[in-house]
């Protein structure tokens, strides 16, 4: 089946340093991605898609230079919380297609303190 | 804006019940929709998917879908306390694939 491997699994920062999370598909080419964020007791929220070779999409509200999202290659997809905040302490997933149906990582618990 | 409701809870149901849960969807060009189980700090799990209306069973699992009414629910059978977790109802919209989740219901089965 379709594996996409998140890392970190917890990170804990600084506020004002920034933050990487990786997501690899391994056994597949993901040419699209999706990064949710989800705070305590509430949804996943959508933040952006991510496609390969190209700018990411974002969703309204999400700022794009504090979010940022690469996606060099058919397995990998990174986001990048810049300047982090205390506010951006959430659970961030990342989800990619597969055959018609969504596999995603494991999530990355952020916090910033 | 479309959206995702579902019925917050929480929801408890005796061990060997049936639980029941509900989700209506706004956006009438949604084409596939997705229940997906989350444990606490733990990424979705995909239980199961329905596109046509009607009933889709899976083990315990039944998927119901009413394009007509925009609802779909997901009945789990002989509940277990290993069911207990946050059910995620996701819509399948018509722009890039994105999946739009409604705010999940937790679901507690007692012994």
């Amino acid at each position: 089946g379709a594996v996409v491997s998140q890392h970190p699994s917890r990170v804990i920062c600084k506020s004002g340093t920034s933050v990487k999370i990786e997501c690899r598909s391994l056994d597949f080419q993901a040419t699209t991605m999706f990064w949710y964020r989800q705070f305590p007791k509430q949804s996943l929220m959508l933040m952006a898609t991510s496609n390969e070779g190209s700018k990411a999409t974002y969703e309204q509200g999400v700022e794009k230079d504090k979010f940022l999202i690469n996606h060099a290659s058919l397995t990998l997809s990174t986001l990048t919380v810049t300047s982090a905040h205390p506010e951006d302490s959430s659970f961030y997933i990342c989800s990619a297609t597969y055959r018609g149906g969504y596999t995603f990582g494991s999530g990355t618990r952020l916090t910033v303190v | 804006q479309k959206e995702v409701e579902q019925n917050s809870g929480p929801l408890s149901v005796p061990e060997g019940a049936i639980a029941s849960l509900n989700c209506t969807y706004s956006d009438r060009g949604s084409q596939s929709f997705f229940w997906y189980r989350q444990y606490s700090g733990k990424s979705p799990e995909l239980i199961m998917f329905i596109y046509s209306n009607g009933d889709k069973e899976d083990g315990r699992f039944t998927a119901q879908l009413n394009k007509a009414s925009q609802y779909v629910s997901l009945l789990i059978r002989d509940s277990q306390p290993s069911d207990s977790a946050t059910y995620l109802c996701a819509a399948l919209g018509t722009s890039y694939g994105k999946l739009t989740f409604g705010q999940g219901t937790i679901l507690t089965v007692h012994p």
